[in-house]
């Protein structure tokens, strides 16, 4: 079955720790995304990479750390330094597609990770 | 960068009844992108409209590129379609979407 799949559901984690939050999709796209949600608010990228071994920041991407060692894998730590680190994360991934007239680019996203601090 | 605005913030509607949701974006995009979220969290997909207009189902998307906004119809609404819809539009080839805060909908029986 192809899609993106995050790991784990759940997460807590205990004051000075990082911990990691998978993210594999096996949807051969190309370009990758992390966001995180807040309660009653819409998502804000941390982190992108249109292609492996490259990534570039988001709006709110202190805190954060990413890699992209394989195509099919954009795993995101949460660093100590991330001070208020309890949100809903959203891993997302996206591909073009169709001719130069009807270029398409959606994204689409698994169902994301609740990280909550002990 | 560019703003997202989504309207009304909330509402509230019995069942079969018909309803629009709007988005407005403060500079041209590449990619406007409207999404449901269930109570569970997971974001569906329902439109990719940049421009034009699509229909699937009880739901049609219009997108008015050149007036900056982009309408969501939900018609003959069911307890199911309640949730949160969001709009996120990206102004470049990147694809860094930037998402509204969203329409909390609730369909009562």
């Amino acid at each position: 079955d192809g899609g993106i799949t995050q790991s784990p559901k759940y997460l807590f984690r205990k004051e000075g720790q990082n911990v990691t939050l998978s993210c594999e999709q096996n949807l051969n796209h190309d370009a990758m995304y992390w966001y995180r949600q807040d309660p009653g608010q819409g998502l804000r990228l941390i982190y992108y990479s249109q292609i492996v071994n490259d990534f570039q920041k988001g709006d709110i991407a202190e805190g954060y750390s990413v890699s992209r060692e394989k195509k099919e894998s954009f795993p995101l730590t949460v660093t100590s330094a991330q001070k208020n680190p309890t949100a809903f994360y959203l891993c997302a991934s996206s591909i073009f597609t169709g001719g130069v007239l009807s270029k398409k680019n959606i994204q689409y996203f698994g169902a994301g990770t609740r990280l909550s601090v002990l | 960068g560019i703003q997202v605005e989504q309207s009304p913030p909330d509402l509230i509607l019995q069942e079969g009844a018909n309803s629009t949701l709007r988005c407005n974006f403060s500079d041209s995009v590449n990619n406007l992108q409207w999404f449901h979220q269930n109570p569970w969290g997971q974001l569906i997909n329902l439109f990719y409209i940049p421009s034009g207009t699509k229909q699937n189902g009880r739901l049609s998307a219009t997108t008015v590129a050149t007036e900056r906004y982009s309408l969501l119809y939900i018609s003959s609404s069911q307890t199911t379609d309640s949730g949160v819809y969001f709009c996120a539009a990206s102004p470049d080839g990147y694809n860094k979407l930037i998402f509204g805060a969203g329409t909390r909908l609730a369909v009562h029986p």
